[in-house]
């Protein structure tokens, strides 16, 4: 069964540390979707790539977040200096252009900044 | 870019009863409307889509409702269950743009037994 795998589960770091989350896409998918949910904004589209080419990151917050694809297995999303206001739950989800089809989501990564 | 408002934010019915949540979308040429449920703690998940040639598609409980002209499609559960309650996210995917989806806000959705 495949899925789209994130770490880690739960991030509890302290204001101004970096914090990094890792994103696992499904095989053979080439885009890969970065979003953060709260409970008021509901999801939010951070960052997207399709092919390892970054096509949209206007809803990142560019100078403390990052979003690369080093390499097609590997998505991260890097948080420097992190805040309080950054806590929320993010989750990576991938899928395959050329095919309209679902996105498929990972468990996400809860990140609590104190 | 696509805009996709979705509502309501919250609803709750007795189990049983129908729900519907409605979503309209801005762009014309968006051609797919997958619906994820979102169960607390979890991930969304899709549960039904359907494409811009079809007006309608039914699975089990589910089904979903499209109007093209309209630009608005609907999520209708019936026989509602307590375990139907979760969170919903409608979206809307534009051709052409690499699969990059248009959530909606989400509605919670409360089955009171």
């Amino acid at each position: 069964d495949a899925r789209v795998t994130q770490t880690p589960r739960h991030k509890v770091t302290e204001m101004g540390q970096e914090v990094t989350m890792r994103c696992q896409p499904i095989l053979g998918h080439n885009t890969v979707f970065w979003y953060r949910q709260t409970m008021m904004q509901g999801l939010e589209l951070l960052a997207y790539f399709r092919n390892r080419a970054p096509l949209d990151d206007s809803g990142m917050p560019k100078d403390r977040f990052s979003a690369e694809m080093p390499d097609a297995t590997l998505a991260t999303l890097k948080i420097q200096p992190s805040e309080p206001r950054d806590s929320a739950v993010y989750f990576c989800a991938s899928g395959f252009d050329g095919v309209v089809t679902e996105a498929f989501f990972g468990q996400g990564t809860r990140l609590t900044v104190v | 870019g696509e805009n996709v408002e979705q509502h309501p934010s919250t609803l709750s019915v007795q189990e049983g009863d129908s729900a519907v949540i409605k979503c309209t979308y801005s762009d014309s040429a968006s051609n797919y409307f997958p619906w994820y449920k979102q169960e607390l703690g979890k991930r969304p998940q899709l549960i039904i889509d359907i494409r811009s040639n079809v007006g309608e598609k039914k699975d089990q409980r589910i089904a979903v409702t499209l109007n093209k002209t309209a630009k608005h499609f609907s999520l209708h559960i019936t026989e509602t269950q307590p375990e139907d309650s979760a969170v919903y996210f409608c979206a809307a995917l534009r051709p052409n743009t690499g699969n990059q989806f248009y959530f909606g806000t989400g509605t919670s959705l409360t089955v009171i037994p």
